[in-house]
Formats: structure tokens, C-alpha cells, sequence
């Protein structure tokens, strides 16, 4: 059971947009910022989103994110194939003084 | 660039202590006041968070493993290591290294991930 809840599962044709939820409570995103990931099939987790809405050099700006309250969400607009892969959310847990990590959500592009 | 890179055994059996050694390169270890970090993925499954370190050797772990975990750093080999004693099947995962310099910043650089069997 992840700290993070994320949908197991999300999906979007060609060219549309998909969004993925990430809840927590006021111990983790109501307090400190989240950081999404990007997880190809047999590769190590790539660094999406940080600091809520920043993207890292080289992620195109088709991946944004978003806060509000003990909530985030990531949006990916103009879905390519190349964006089927898991997503993961992240953040710092003040009480349990480490970081947590939602269970991560399939994204299927149709 | 700085690269991780995870070494270490592939199979280790029950009730022995599984260790794993993270060499950075491109960068100093020291330099830049970066985190360490553990963390690990069963197959099929979610990432969880082990435990990090700092340059200065001041660690955190996560409290659900905390018992068992030791993660120590070897300035002069550039490298960090994770030990966790006791291990049973379900700590079978892949195990990988990352860091991050500050929480706001996120796990900005991983290592490609070491895949450890807890078997008989």
C-alpha cells in the first residue's frame, strides 16, 4: 500500500491529453513539493517534473504538473507512442521523515 | 554527466545480508551537496524508498526497514553502499541508486538498477 495514491491505470489516442492524479495528505504534498518519473519498460525511472512544475533540460514541454491542497497531477498533452510507459509521483513525508512514492500508473497510448 | 552504477550480488539467501555498492562517476561524491539514495522496485511493483546519505555521513531510513538497513559512503572510492541484513523473499527487487540535492529538486540522476533474488 503506497502513501501516494495514483490510478493504476490511464489512456489517451494519438495526439490528446491524458492526466494523472497523484493524492497524498498534509504530512507529504500538502507540505513539500512533488517530483514526477517517467519509467520505460526495462529502464530505470527518468526525473519528469520537479519542484511541482519544473522540467528538467531536454523534457519537452508537453509534460506539465500541477498542485493543489494535498493533490497533484500530471498532464501530458499531444500523447505520442513514445510516452506509453509507468509514472510515478513522489514527495517528502515530513512525518514519516523520508520519501514516499505513489504505486505508479500505466499510461496506454490507444 | 555524473553516471551510478550498482555492483553486487545477483542471489543471496535467506536470513543472510544483501550488499550492494553504488560507484559514481563524472563528479565527486563529495561535491554539490547531494543526497544518496537506496531504492528498490519489485518486479511488477511500485518504487520504495530505502534510506539516503549525506557527504557527511548523516543517514535516514525508511522507518519499515530501518532495523535493518546501513548505508555508508567511501569518499575516496566515490562510492556508497547499502546493507540490509536479515533478508527474506520479499526483498527480492531490482535495487537502485539515485540522488537529489534538495527535496524540491526530485531524484535528478539513477543508476541503471541491479536486480537482487533472496532464494535458496
Amino acid at each position: 500500500q503506497s502513501v501516494l495514491t495514483q490510478p493504476p491505470s490511464a489512456s489517451g489516442a494519438p495526439g490528446q491529453r491524458a492526466t494523472i492524479s497523484c493524492s497524498g495528505s498534509s504530512s507529504n504534498i500538502g507540505s513539500n513539493t512533488v517530483s514526477w518519473y517517467q519509467q520505460l519498460p526495462g529502464t530505470a525511472p527518468k526525473l519528469l517534473i520537479y519542484n511541482n512544475n519544473q522540467r528538467p533540460s531536454g523534457v519537452p514541454d508537453r509534460f506539465s504538473g500541477s498542485q493543489s491542497g494535498t493533490s497533484d497531477s500530471l498532464a501530458i498533452s499531444g500523447l505520442q507512442s513514445e510516452d506509453e510507459a509507468d509514472y510515478y509521483c513522489a514527495a517528502w513525508d515530513d512525518s514519516l521523515n523520508g520519501w514516499v512514492f505513489g504505486g505508479g500508473t500505466k499510461l496506454t497510448v490507444l | 554527466q555524473v553516471q551510478l552504477q550498482e555492483s553486487g550480488p545477483g542471489l543471496v539467501k535467506p536470513s543472510q545480508t544483501l550488499s550492494l555498492t553504488c560507484t559514481v562517476s563524472g563528479g565527486s561524491i563529495s561535491s554539490g551537496s547531494y543526497y544518496w539514495s537506496w531504492i528498490r522496485q519489485p518486479a511488477g511493483k511500485g518504487l520504495e524508498w530505502i534510506g539516503r546519505i549525506y557527504t557527511s555521513g548523516s543517514t535516514n531510513y525508511n522507518p519499515s526497514l530501518k532495523s535493518r538497513v546501513t548505508i555508508s559512503v567511501d569518499t575516496s572510492k566515490n562510492q556508497f553502499s547499502l546493507k540490509l541484513s536479515s533478508v527474506t523473499a520479499v526483498d527480492t527487487a531490482t535495487y537502485y541508486c539515485a540522488r537529489y540535492r534538495s527535496i524540491a529538486a526530485g531524484f535528478d540522476s539513477w543508476g541503471q538498477g541491479t536486480l537482487v533474488t533472496v532464494s535458496s
